[in-house]
């Protein structure tokens, strides 16, 4: 099984600051990796996928890079609106999700 | 519009069954791979199931041989039939529609399954 491990767990921050999340495979996945957001008590939704190809609909300052084994998500200038927990999630052998990263409003 | 919903859930002892039912609406079910993901109680997303456009079912080892994913095409619906169910099982239900097998474009709004005697 794919093991995806995201860092920080929890992330509390300023609005108008940079927010990076980053998530490590413990294999290769290529570009098998996709990012959602979940807000409380919401179902999750898709940001990002392939790594880095923002889905329709969201906004610009969400942004996603990495391949292989290393992907980060970045949010540029935070918003109260992305107080969520965000997960990474692998395709590439079956599907497996990273644990989480609670990013909090200071 | 793609919308997706859930319903079923419930409070079932341990040993039980349940299914869960996931309507879908906008989109046709039986021409895009539909998957089921469960998030327990603070806890974060775990992967269960996925049947693909052609029909083909894939499982977690947690759940392989107690959960049974299955469509029907004239309902526009993917159910999920679960046995011998744990406690452990115990958690929100979401239904999601799946791109390419890969990532997971729209999801429902979950259902909760309670299994606890």
């Amino acid at each position: 099984e794919i093991v995806l491990t995201q860092s920080p767990d929890f992330q509390s921050v300023t609005p108008k600051e940079k927010v990076t999340i980053t998530c490590r495979a413990s294999q290769n996945i290529g570009r098998s990796l996709h990012w959602y957001q979940q807000k409380p008590d919401q179902s999750p939704k898709l940001l990002i996928k392939y790594a880095s190809q923002p889905f329709s609909g969201v906004p610009s300052r969400f942004s996603g890079s990495g391949s292989g084994t290393d992907f980060t998500l970045t949010i540029n200038s935070l918003e109260a609106e992305d107080a969520a927990m965000y997960y990474c999630h692998q395709s590439s052998n079956s599907w497996t999700f990273g644990q989480g990263t609670k990013v909090e409003i200071k | 519009e793609v919308h997706l919903v859930e319903s079923g859930g419930g409070l079932v002892q341990p040993g039980g069954s349940l299914r869960l039912s996931c309507a879908g609406s906008g989109f046709t079910v039986s021409t895009n791979y539909m998957t089921w993901v469960r998030q327990a109680p603070g806890r974060g997303l775990e992967w269960v199931s996925i049947i693909y456009i052609d029909g083909n079912t894939y499982y977690a080892d947690s759940v392989r041989g107690r959960f049974i994913i299955s469509r029907d095409h004239s309902q526009n619906t993917v159910f999920l039939q679960m046995n011998s169910l744990r406690p452990e099982d115990t958690a929100v239900y979401y239904c999601a529609r799946g791109d390419y097998n890969a990532y997971f474009d729209y999801w429902g709004q979950g259902t909760l399954v309670t299994v606890s005697s």
